[in-house]
């Protein structure tokens, strides 16, 4: 099974800073690489799919870069709406997810 | 617009079985292939199951391989999952996705979730 792993696990930022969140692939996931966002008591919403693309609807604001087996999630110039959890997914063999990074005030 | 609601979830003792059902609308559900993933209470995501679009093929997490069996209705928009030898690890809120089409394995579109309780 492959592992994902997030970093950190809890990001405290001030709004209108930026926010980097990383997560790595026990092996090569090639570009099969998925960011989601999860507000509490709401269902997750896919932001980043292919590591790099945004999905429908997502702002400018979220990117996603890749480097080898290590993913990162830029969020520039954070909003108060952009405060929640944030996990990583790959689908390149099965599915798994990492285990999130709570991104705080 | 794209609709997902689950249901079925309740409070049921250890051993026990249950369905839960998961119904669509507002895209063509045999295009697409769907996955059901839970979340524990307070915890992170885990990825459940995967139907293809036809139902031909189907994948389960190893942890409730053999226990856990996904199917759908494609004449009447309904993805199911039935639960079988339920344990309280499998207490969780369960998610219904559907599988993206330009990233097929990502979820493009989830529902809200039913809640799953084993407890004696």
């Amino acid at each position: 099974e492959i592992v994902m792993t997030q970093s950190p696990a809890t990001l405290s930022v001030s709004p209108g800073e930026w926010a980097t969140l990383s997560c790595r692939a026990s092996e090569s996931v090639s570009s099969d690489l998925a960011w989601y966002q999860q507000k509490p008591g709401q269902a997750p919403r896919l932001l980043i799919y292919g590591a790099f693309i945004r999905a429908t609807g997502v702002p400018a604001r979220f990117s996603g870069s890749a480097s080898g087996t290590e993913f990162t999630l830029t969020i520039s110039s954070l909003q108060s709406e952009d405060f929640a959890v944030y996990y990583c997914q790959q689908y390149h063999n099965f599915w798994t997810f990492g285990q999130g990074t709570k991104v705080e005030i | 617009e794209v609709q997902l609601v689950e249901s079925g979830g309740v409070v049921v003792q250890p051993g026990g079985s249950l369905r839960l059902s998961c119904a669509v609308s507002g895209f063509t559900f045999h295009d697409y292939a769907m996955h059901w993933v839970r979340q524990p209470p307070g915890r992170g995501l885990e990825w459940v199951s995967l139907i293809s679009w036809d139902g031909g093929s189907t994948y389960s997490s190893d942890s409730v391989k053999g226990r856990f069996t996904v199917s759908r209705d494609n004449s009447r928009n309904f993805l199911y999952l039935q639960m079988s030898g339920l344990r309280g690890e499998d207490t969780a809120v369960y998610y219904c996705g559907r599988d993206s089409l330009p990233a097929p394995g990502a979820i493009d579109f989830w529902g809200r979730g039913t809640l799953v309780t084993v407890s004696s």
